[in-house]
């Protein structure tokens, strides 16, 4: 089946600093990506929408120039939490669409980042 | 806006058989998915349901009634593995909208 490859699995970062976090599609291309952050024992929460050769699109609340969304090609779109904050830390994951009708969602296996 | 409503938490016995309920009020409803979701891990697809009615999928049935706003899923002959977060999600024909999720915990 369709599978998407998140890279890294966990980040430890320092504050001030920016991490970079990779999703690619593989065996099939993504026009759209899907980033969401998830706090512990909480729900997923969509931070942006990324479409292939244009600008994400933002939820309202999520800072757009300290989560960066790039999607340069059809196979691969990154988040880069720019200056992190220990606020940050957060478990960040992407998802494509992958199937027929509104439901073949694949996600990526997640990224943990923590900012110390 | 949109919502989903489940309980938080859930405890059931091995063997035994447990309902997880959602409710929601949503804009442009296109339909009622389910996931898994394993500590640590990423969400796996369970189920979605598009029409109303009960769709079954080996131990896991989904059940929506759109006139009720109002579905559920239904694991049968639970096992200790079954033991995780499940979510129900509106697809809302664009992005996907999570509800906050029910931990399900499965006794010995």
């Amino acid at each position: 089946g369709a599978v998407v490859s998140q890279h890294p699995s966990w980040v430890i970062c320092k504050s001030g600093t920016s991490v970079k976090i990779e999703c690619r599609s593989l065996d099939f291309q993504a026009t759209t990506m899907f980033w969401y952050r998830q706090f512990p024992k909480q729900s997923l929460m969509l931070m942006a929408t990324s479409n292939e050769g244009s600008k994400a699109t933002y939820e309202q609340g999520v800072e757009k120039d300290k989560f960066l969304i790039n999607h340069a090609s059809l196979t691969l779109s990154t988040l880069t939490v720019t200056s992190a904050h220990p606020e940050d830390s957060s478990f960040y994951i992407c998802s494509a669409k992958t199937g027929e009708g509104n439901y073949g969602y694949t996600f990526g296996s997640g990224t943990r980042l923590t900012v110390v | 806006g949109q919502s989903l409503e489940q309980p938080s938490e859930v405890t059931a016995v091995e063997g035994a058989i447990v309902q997880i309920n959602c409710t929601y009020q949503t804009s442009g409803f296109y339909g009622l998915s389910w996931y898994q979701q394993h500590d640590g891990g990423a969400p796996t697809f369970l189920s979605y349901n598009a029409l109303d009615g009960l769709e079954e999928t080996g131990r896991f049935s989904s059940f929506l009634s759109r006139s009720d706003s109002y579905g559920y899923l239904l694991l049968q002959e639970l096992q200790m593995k079954d033991s995780a977060s499940y979510f129900c999600a509106d697809t809302g024909g664009f992005k996907t909208i999570f509800g906050a999720g029910t931990r399900l915990f499965v006794k010995a």
